[in-house]
């Protein structure tokens, strides 16, 4: 399996711009998470998904922000209007139904707003 | 609730040192426990875990003990190389759901 597969790898945007990160996971993997890294506040959780049903949502920082997952194979993090805030690195992470197993990570999209 | 709270960083070491970094967590009923890494402009690794009191998870050198009696779960490695340098996060899987808990992460720098 080639693993966690995010793009794109780096997005560079204008402020009010609208900004669209994807994500494929594992196949056969039931979860689904997004998380924000940034120097400040370090990994936060987003939004995670089970069987592509959003279970929680409460780390979104606000409604600018929203998630999809219209299959088990596709993702996407939307971001409109984005803000140099805005401005992170963003990981999508699958994992299976198993309290043993780990999340797997893909390799990340660098947002810059500008 | 649940969380994870590790040791802060950042840590120097010349390389062969010791390594500890601390991770002790809050959690409901038996959580199983992991250790990840991230090398620059990477995302996590799996390190290594633990999804038993006592269990001893260990990759490349590093060990970290399952401790339910001081709900605790401290990476070690004996002797650290330079290629260690990286971010670790500690990080909890509740037995219920499957949400994880992150630390904030420790920066490692390993200099020769």
């Amino acid at each position: 399996d080639a693993g966690v597969i995010q793009s794109p790898r780096h997005e560079v945007t204008e402020m009010g711009q609208e900004v669209t990160l994807r994500c494929k996971p594992i196949s056969g993997h039931d979860y689904l998470f997004w998380y924000r890294q940034t120097m400040m506040r370090g990994l936060e959780l987003l939004i995670y998904f089970n069987n592509n049903v959003p279970i929680d949502d409460s780390g979104m920082p606000e409604d600018r922000f929203s998630a999809k997952m219209p299959n088990a194979s596709f993702s996407t993090l939307k971001i409109q209007p984005s803000e140099p805030r805005d401005s992170a690195v963003y990981f999508c992470a699958s994992s299976r139904q198993d309290r043993h197993t780990e999340a797997f990570f893909g390799q990340g999209t660098r947002l810059t707003v500008v | 609730g649940n969380s994870v709270t590790q040791m802060e960083g950042p840590v120097t070491l010349s390389e062969e040192a010791f390594l500890t970094i601390n991770c002790t967590y809050t959690a409901t009923g038996y959580p199983s426990l992991f250790w990840y890494v991230q090398y620059p402009g990477e995302g996590l690794q799996l390190l290594l875990k633990a999804t038993k009191a006592d269990d001893k998870g260990s990759n490349k050198g590093f060990e970290a003990t399952y401790r339910k009696e001081t709900t605790s779960f401290h990476l070690e490695k004996g002797s650290v190389q330079v290629s260690d340098s990286a971010v670790y996060f500690c990080a909890l899987l509740r037995n219920t759901g499957n949400q994880f808990y992150f630390g904030t992460g420790t920066s490692l720098t390993v200099i020769p």
